[in-house]
């Protein structure tokens, strides 16, 4: 089976440009969940749905940032305009969640990592 | 607020011998408790988690984690470490209710096993 698709796996990009990062979560996953993996602060939840829609997204650094799911298959992370300090890889990760629940097992994808110059 | 320490930035160890990774917890009830590995260049991979019940918990891969609430540590152990395990170890902890949804991460523990 297919684990959590992203692409790319690699983005260079210069400060001021718009990034975006995607990722199809494992089919029959209902929850979705975005990270940010960084030396300094290590890995911060950024925004999670549920059943495609924004259920927390207080982990979302500043309105430069949005995200986005469309349909149950597909997620997009996008910041615009990108800064150096962006840079960091960004993880997504899905789980069958019954209503939200930490207990339900998270599966990762293998991230993004983000260079902005 | 919940949060999570992991004391060791990084740990040297030999293959074939005994391994501990710390993990100590701030939540001001029972909390769920992870333990993931992240190799290099891959995504994390749940090792083991705990919820309620027997406070020694089985992994995969050989790991154990067990949950002392006296301490509020959640140390991972293998008796016999092989070099694949060589990875980045992170302990999360979630809150205790059936509606939470937000995982705390440490900021983990790199291993490396020398032959």
């Amino acid at each position: 089976d297919a684990g959590v698709i992203q692409s790319p796996r690699h983005e260079v990009t210069e400060m001021g440009q718009e990034v975006t990062l995607r990722c199809k979560p494992i089919s029959g996953h209902n929850s979705l969940f975005w990270y940010r993996q960084t030396m300094m602060r290590g890995l911060e939840l950024l925004i999670y749905f549920n059943n495609n829609v924004p259920i927390d997204d207080s982990g979302m650094p500043e309105d430069r940032f949005s995200a986005k799911m469309p349909n149950a298959s597909f997620s997009t992370l996008k910041i615009q305009p990108s800064e150096p300090r962006d840079s960091a890889v960004y993880f997504c990760a899905s789980s069958i969640n019954k209503g939200g629940r930490v207990t339900d097992t998270q599966y990762f994808g293998p991230g993004t990592r983000l260079t902005v110059l | 607020a919940q949060s999570v320490t992991q004391p060791d930035i990084h740990i040297t160890v030999s293959e074939g011998a005994s391994l501990e990774l710390r993990c100590n917890y701030s939540y001001g009830a029972t909390p769920y408790l992870f333990w993931y590995v992240q190799s290099p260049g891959q995504g994390l991979q749940l090792l083991l988690k705990y919820f309620s019940g027997d406070t020694l918990v089985q992994g995969i891969k050989g790991f154990e984690a067990e949950f002392k609430r006296s301490q509020s540590s959640f140390n991972l152990r293998k008796p016999s470490v092989h070099w694949s395990d060589a990875a980045e170890y992170f302990c999360a902890v979630g809150p205790g209710t059936c509606t939470a949804s937000k995982l705390t991460f440490g900021t983990g523990t790199r291993l490396q096993v020398t032959l």
